[in-house]
């Protein structure tokens, strides 16, 4: 079965700052993966999503992610932190041979950002 | 157009109680999934439904159930409540079943169990 690791629960950066948000997927083929970010009291809102098309995956709000094969890695980055960033994010991979439905989901992030 | 809607938004059960939640996906979209969020365990695959068939089952009790009708509409239920099933209970529909389709989440329900 495939995993997902997110390295650091809780990570810390100053407005402006870049953010960096590591997550590695276990999978013999490329998987499609995602980003998506949850903040308090709601439901998860997706950020942006690998699907073989190109390594460097660009989303919302500023957000992308590159593809790394070699390192079965899809970290998730943004240039200069803003104060809306604050909220958790999770890295997110399809299973083999199943739907999307089937999302396998990292421990998650939680991002705070200091002023 | 309007989002993922789930209701109740909060409830709270004691134990042995059952409880149903409803999801209504965005207009259009025909596969529904159910994921439980709690800070133990984090998101959890529960099913997935497409055209009122159960097409996925999470590693789950069967104390959980679900079923999608004609209108994509889904309810999950859970029989026998125990006080882990405690959680952040979250929809997301999406137009097809599998590839690259995008799901959208619901605000979830948040299910607390005395």
């Amino acid at each position: 079965a495939q995993s997902v690791t997110q390295l650091g629960s809780h990570v810390s950066v100053s407005e402006g700052a870049l953010v960096l948000l590591r997550c590695n997927y276990s999978s013999s083929v490329p998987p499609y993966l995602f980003w998506y970010v949850q903040y308090p009291n709601q439901g998860l809102q997706l950020l942006l999503k690998y699907t073989s098309a190109a390594t460097l995956v660009k989303g919302i709000n500023g957000f992308e992610a590159e593809f790394k094969k070699s390192e079965t890695s899809f970290h998730l980055t943004k240039p200069s932190a803003h104060m809306s960033d604050a909220a958790e994010y999770f890295c997110a991979v399809s299973e083999e041979g199943g739907s999307q439905g089937n999302l396998i989901f990292g421990k998650g992030t939680k991002l705070s950002v200091k002023p | 157009k309007a989002g993922v809607t789930q209701t109740p938004r909060y409830l709270i059960k004691t134990r042995g109680q059952q409880v149903t939640l409803s999801c209504s996906p965005i207009s259009g979209h025909r596969s529904v999934s159910w994921y439980q969020q709690t800070p133990g365990q984090g998101l959890q695959f529960l099913f997935e439904y497409f055209s009122e068939t159960q097409r996925n089952k999470g590693n789950f009790p069967g104390r959980f159930s679900g079923r999608q009708f004609s209108n994509s509409r889904s309810e999950m239920n859970v029989s026998t409540l125990e006080l882990g099933d405690s959680a952040l209970y979250l929809c997301a529909s999406s137009f097809g079943y599998g590839g690259a389709n995008v799901l959208t989440f619901g605000a979830g329900s948040r299910l607390t169990v005395l």
